[in-house]
């Protein structure tokens, strides 16, 4: 297992335009997160899935933001309508959660989008 | 959960040992404390978790006092490769649910 992957790593893209992103965790987890974490920032939790139930939301993510992960597998990101104050790295990260068991969250290697 | 607080940044040379050391006045009963390791252009990585007293693995220790109101972080020997920021969290057990991260402390290693 080469552990969370995400797709791009890196989007520039202008104002106004939608953009998706792509998470694949590590194949047995059945939890999926993602953050968004500005320059000098720490991470900023965003939503999570159990399998392929979005169980919370942050009020960071506003109406333009949505999320799913279809069959509890791949998760995708999309934020339409981009604005200058988007521009952030977007972290996934998925971890293993069965009944009184819970393990650590695994990161992947983000997505750093850049809205012009 | 609880809010916790840790230095911007510290430096170092390799070799030596280094210590960051976080706050957690508020932590409760039964929250937890775990370390993450962030380099550049990447996603943070799980480096240690300890509920009191002393917990230590390959990468380092944990040292937490009885009162569990701080915790220090213990790198042994540092090299240039451990240059990152180092975020200090407080909740649940492995925090299945979301993680809360603060600033961080910028550790700088110098040769």
């Amino acid at each position: 297992d080469t552990g969370v992957s995400q797709d791009p790593r890196h989007k520039i893209t202008k104002r106004g335009q939608n953009v998706t992103f792509r998470c694949d965790p590590i194949s047995e987890h059945n939890r999926l997160y993602w953050y968004r974490q500005t320059l000098g920032q720490g991470p900023e939790f965003l939503t999570y899935f159990q399998n392929e139930a979005q169980l919370e939301k942050s009020r960071l993510l506003s109406d333009r933001f949505s999320a799913e992960r279809p069959k509890g597998s791949f998760s995708t990101l999309e934020i339409q309508r981009t604005e200058q104050g988007d521009s952030a790295m977007y972290l996934c990260a998925s971890s293993l959660d069965v009944g009184d068991t819970s393990y650590e969250q695994y990161f992947g290697p983000g997505t750093r989008l850049t809205v012009t | 959960l609880a809010k916790t607080t840790q230095p911007i940044s510290m430096d170092s040379y390799e070799g030596q040992e280094v210590n960051i050391t976080c706050s957690h006045n508020n932590i409760a009963t039964n929250d937890y404390i775990t370390w993450y390791q962030q380099f550049p252009s990447q996603g943070p990585r799980f480096i240690i978790q300890g509920y009191k007293t002393k917990v230590t693995n390959e990468v380092a220790s944990l040292f937490i006092p009885a009162d569990r109101k701080s915790s220090t972080l213990s790198l042994p020997r540092v090299s240039l490769s451990d240059t990152a920021v180092y975020y200090c969290l407080v909740g649940p057990f492995y925090n299945t649910d979301k993680l809360i991260f603060g600033t961080g402390t910028r550790l700088q290693v110098f040769p």
